[in-house]
C-alpha cells in the first residue's frame, strides 16, 4: 500500500528556519516524482515544486523559486521542504504528493496527510 | 491566481445531478489531460478523476468527467450528503512547465 506520511504541525516565529518531511512507503521512492502543494487556510491548492529522488532533479514554480528548498534522502525514502527564514505569509497547510507526468499527461495520485505550519510572533 | 477557472460554489439536493466546470487555455487543458480532486473537510485531497474521464479504483460511477477543447466538467449524479466537499480541477501547463490547479468549487448538499 502506497503511503506518504508527513511530519507533525509546527509553530514558528518569523525569521526562524524550518524543514518538514514526507516519508514514503509501498513503492520504490526513486522511481517517481514527489511534489509539494501549499494550501493557505480557506484557499485553494498551489503547486510549489517537485523533486525526482532518483537523480535529485528539482523543479520549482516561479512563485516559490528562491523562497523554499526541496530535497530528498534516498536512504530513508523521505522528501523535504525547507525554509531558511519564515514569514507570517508562509502560514498554511503543506501537502506532499506522488507526481507522475509525461508529454500531455500529469497526475498526483497519492497524498500525504498534510503538515500545518503556523508562523506568528 | 489560478489559471484554471472554476465557479466558487455549487449546490444541489440529494439525488440530483450537479456539474462543476473548469476552464483553461490551449497551454493547459487544451494540450494536457485533466484531473479532478475531492477534498472533504479537514482532509487531504483525493484523486477522483484522472486522464479527463477515468475513475480510480474505488470511486463510485456517480462521478464522471468530460473535456472538450479548453474546458472540462465534473458531473455528480445521485448526489449524496457525503459528497459535500471542495472539488479541484488540475492539469499540466506547458507555459509554466508544471502542474496547475483550479481555484476550487465548494459543493453544498442542501
Amino acid at each position: 500500500e502506497v503511503q506518504l506520511v508527513q511530519s507533525g504541525a509546527e509553530v514558528k516565529k518569523p525569521g526562524e528556519s524550518l524543514k518538514i518531511s514526507c516519508r514514503v512507503s509501498g513503492y520504490v521512492f526513486t522511481t517517481s516524482w514527489i511534489g509539494w502543494v501549499r494550501q493557505i487556510p480557506g484557499k485553494g491548492l498551489e503547486w510549489m515544486g517537485s523533486i525526482y529522488p532518483g537523480d535529485s532533479d528539482t523543479r520549482y514554480s516561479p512563485s516559490f523559486q528562491g523562497q523554499v528548498t526541496i530535497s530528498a534522502d534516498k536512504s530513508i525514502s523521505t522528501a523535504y521542504l525547507q525554509w531558511s527564514s519564515l514569514k507570517a505569509s508562509d502560514t498554511a497547510m503543506y501537502y506532499c504528493a506522488r507526481l507522475w507526468f509525461s508529454s500531455g499527461w500529469t497526475l498526483f495520485d497519492y497524498w500525504g496527510q498534510g503538515t500545518l505550519v503556523t508562523v506568528s510572533s | 491566481q489560478s489559471v484554471l477557472t472554476q465557479p466558487p460554489s455549487a449546490s444541489g439536493t440529494p439525488g440530483q445531478r450537479v456539474t462543476i466546470s473548469c476552464s483553461g487555455s490551449r497551454s493547459s487543458i487544451g494540450s494536457n489531460t485533466l484531473n479532478w480532486y475531492q477534498q472533504l473537510p479537514g482532509t487531504a485531497p483525493k484523486l477522483l478523476i484522472h486522464s479527463d474521464n477515468q475513475r480510480p479504483s474505488g470511486v463510485p460511477d456517480r462521478f464522471s468527467g468530460s473535456k472538450s477543447g479548453t474546458s472540462a466538467s465534473l458531473a455528480i449524479s445521485g448526489l449524496q450528503s457525503e459528497d459535500e466537499a471542495d472539488y479541484y480541477c488540475a492539469s499540466w501547463d506547458d507555459s509554466l512547465n508544471g502542474p496547475i490547479f483550479g481555484g476550487g468549487t465548494k459543493l453544498t448538499v442542501l
